[in-house]
């Protein structure tokens, strides 16, 4: 079975671009959770998402970023208008729908605003 | 929201040693689970101890859980440079959100 899948791997914007990063959960699972992590630092909660809906966003910033997981595709956290200080790690993980919880998580996205 | 907390927040040892890390956490749960982070890399799950389990083995791994002092400890036996990782607890379950720690890291030197 493929692992969770995040891509891009690097990105690079400039300040005010638009950030895309897509993530593709294990398969038969239909969780996710976005992560995003600072250097020498833990893992900070964005979203948790089921197919077509929002079960959690209490840690997502109220302005520039938003999150999906439609019925079809990959999961999509986009930030908007990026800042020096959206420069971050960000990880996404996936659950089955049944089951204690345990996350799978993917390699990573990494971000760098110019 | 729960909380996990892991101290020490760095650990160096040699290698053959014992590496203890601890966790703490403010709410109830319904489990505990620890996870292991390599340098640039992804998470990976390592163990989970439910809220009815006092300790778990898994390998060189021995988790306990104190649910009355809201506090779980791994311990990683006979070291080895390969176990040099960054170490998080994670409370959460089906249904809820999972909240990490700020880590352990945890240098082996050969």
């Amino acid at each position: 079975n493929a692992g969770v899948m995040q891509n891009p791997r690097h990105l690079v914007r400039r300040r005010g671009q638009e950030a895309r990063l897509r993530c593709s959960p294990m398969k038969g699972h239909s969780h996710v959770y976005w992560y995003r992590q600072l250097p020498e630092e833990g893992l900070k909660f964005m979203v948790y998402l089921q197919k077509e809906n929002i079960i959690d966003e209490s840690g997502m910033p109220k302005e520039r970023f938003s999150a999906e997981f439609p019925k079809e595709g990959p999961s999509i956290l986009r930030i908007q208008q990026v800042v020096r200080g959206d420069s971050a790690a960000y990880f996404c993980a996936s659950s089955p729908s049944r089951g204690p919880g345990e996350l799978f998580f993917g390699e990573g996205s990494r971000l760098t605003v110019l | 929201s729960q909380q996990g907390e892991e101290d020490p927040q760095a650990l160096s040892i040699q290698e053959g040693e014992n590496a203890t890390m601890n966790c703490s956490y403010k709410t109830s749960i319904n489990n505990l689970q620890w996870y292991r982070q390599n340098s640039g890399r992804g998470l990976v799950h390592l163990i989970l101890i439910r809220s009815n389990e006092r300790e778990k083995h898994s390998g060189r791994l021995r988790v306990t859980l104190d649910t009355s002092k809201k506090s779980s400890s791994l311990l990683i036996t006979a070291s080895r440079a390969a176990d040099t990782a960054s170490y998080f607890c994670a409370t959460g379950g089906y249904g809820q959100n999972f909240v990490f720690g700020p880590g352990t890291r945890l240098s082996v030197l050969p």
